[in-house]
């Protein structure tokens, strides 16, 4: 089975400041997704990334997917109250027959006014 | 168009009860994904479901934990005797094919007393 690993676990930041988080593995993925959950809510998915070394902008979020397909990092510019919420990245994982996606334990970022 | 339906929000239920979650996918999705969410450890799959298959349960717990997804109807997941440790937040996610992004409900949170 493949792990997806986060880092950091807990991140509290003030609004405006940057920040990166990190999604590390020790396997290779074909893709990578993230999602953020508030909550009592479902994850909602941001972005997938496919290619090894593409980078994808989604306002002022940019993901990026490592040249080894083996890690990701989402790194948020000038961050805002709303950007308050629970980061997942996640995997298909082939180990079983049919694959399922994995999930790593996710980043719980807090933005304070 | 509505996104993917879990009921009940809120399940309150005594050791030993059973308890049935019950979760509608997506128009025109026909995978069906269900985690379990426990505070700082991320969401574990438990098993994926196509119409009135079992794709994949490695996930699932062998006893007490059952799944379904009928031809007709919700997918249901169905826990008998019910213990504290079952506490959680259940989610069902579905998708319209196989390693697509998953489309999340809002959960099914369980508190056993």
């Amino acid at each position: 089975t493949q792990l997806l690993e986060q880092s950091p676990q807990f991140l509290s930041i003030q609004e405006g400041e940057n920040l990166t988080v990190y999604c590390n593995s020790s396997s290779v993925f074909s893709s990578l997704q993230w999602y953020r959950q508030e909550p009592g809510e479902g994850p909602v998915l941001l972005v997938t990334v496919v290619t090894g070394g593409e980078v994808k902008k989604l306002k002022r979020l940019t993901f990026q997917f490592g040249d080894a397909r083996k890690d990701s990092s989402l790194h948020i510019t000038a961050a805002q109250t709303g950007d308050t919420g629970l980061y997942l990245c996640a995997g298909w994982d082939y180990g079983g027959s049919q694959g399922n996606l994995i999930f790593g334990k996710g980043t719980k970022l807090s933005v304070k006014p | 168009n509505a996104g993917v339906m879990q009921n009940p929000r809120h399940l309150v239920r005594r050791r030993g009860q059973e308890a049935r979650l019950r979760c509608s996918p997506m128009k025109g999705h026909s995978h069906v994904y269900w985690y379990r969410q426990l505070p700082e450890e991320g969401l574990k799959f438990m098993v994926y479901l196509q119409k009135e298959n079992i794709i994949d349960e490695s996930g699932m717990p062998k006893e007490r934990f059952s799944a379904e997804f009928p031809k007709e109807g919700p997918s249901i997941l169905r826990i008998q005797q019910v213990v504290r440790g079952d506490s959680a937040a259940y989610f069902c996610a579905s998708s319209p094919r196989q390693n697509s992004p998953l489309h999340f409900g809002n959960g099914t949170r369980l508190t056993v007393t």
